[in-house]
């Protein structure tokens, strides 16, 4: 089955600061979903982008499919964006999604 | 619209002990799908349905068994819980498949001692 990827497992940023988090997958996918899971464990879509770039406020996300990753960007952190960043694929063929093993970020006041 | 709902929220059971986890969606999706999340570690696909009647195992699939005779209902079940199944299980709904934007529930926490 497809082999999904993230870095860094873990990344603490001062408020305020910038990152990118990354998903490399090792086949072609039909989706990619990326999603926030709060300290609560609430899953929060964040980004359905099987392909090209999307915005949303200070979240952005980059999938370039021919070379199989994703990019996650947040701007100015804020202390609610803590909490742990999957994404998830699925490859043609297969009847299900398959999750990443995510990124925990904290950020800190 | 209510989403997918999950209930649940919290369960304790002894070993041996049998319980039915509850989803629904009001979406009118095809594909449902159960997880469970263990710590430190993404979701595992227990088994998924895609459509009314139709169900199939996912990646962990052993102890647990799933019915699908309403579009909108999922069900899950534990017929002897083993403390292996301690765990965060979720349920997830989509369009038409796996390929579809997916949808979450809450969760629901169980801990079997």
């Amino acid at each position: 089955g497809i082999q999904v990827e993230q870095s860094p497992p873990d990344l603490i940023l001062q408020e305020g600061a910038n990152s990118t988090l990354r998903c490399n997958f090792s086949d072609s996918v039909n989706n990619l979903q990326w999603f926030h899971q709060n300290p609560w464990g609430q899953l929060i879509n964040l980004f359905y982008i099987p392909s090209g770039t999307k915005q949303n406020g200070r979240l952005s996300a980059t999938t370039v499919a021919t070379e199989r990753y994703s990019l996650l960007y947040i701007s100015s952190s804020q202390t609610t964006d803590s909490g742990v960043y999957f994404c998830a694929v699925n490859s043609g063929g297969y009847q299900k999604v398959t999750f990443g093993t995510g990124t925990k970020l904290q950020v800190i006041p | 619209n209510a989403g997918v709902t999950q209930t649940p929220k919290f369960q304790v059971l002894k070993t041996g002990q049998s319980m039915t986890l509850q989803c629904a969606q009001d979406m009118n999706h095809e594909y449902m799908s159960w997880y469970r999340q263990d710590p430190g570690m993404g979701l595992r696909l227990i088994h998924y349905s895609v459509g009314a009647g139709i169900t199939d195992q996912g990646e962990v699939p052993n102890g647990y068994n799933v019915s699908r005779s309403t579009t909108e209902d999922f069900p899950l079940r534990l017929l002897s819980a083993a403390p292996s199944q301690t765990s965060v299980y979720f349920c997830a709904s989509s369009s038409r498949g796996p390929e579809d934007e997916q949808f979450f529930g809450p969760g629901t926490r169980l801990t079997v001692l």
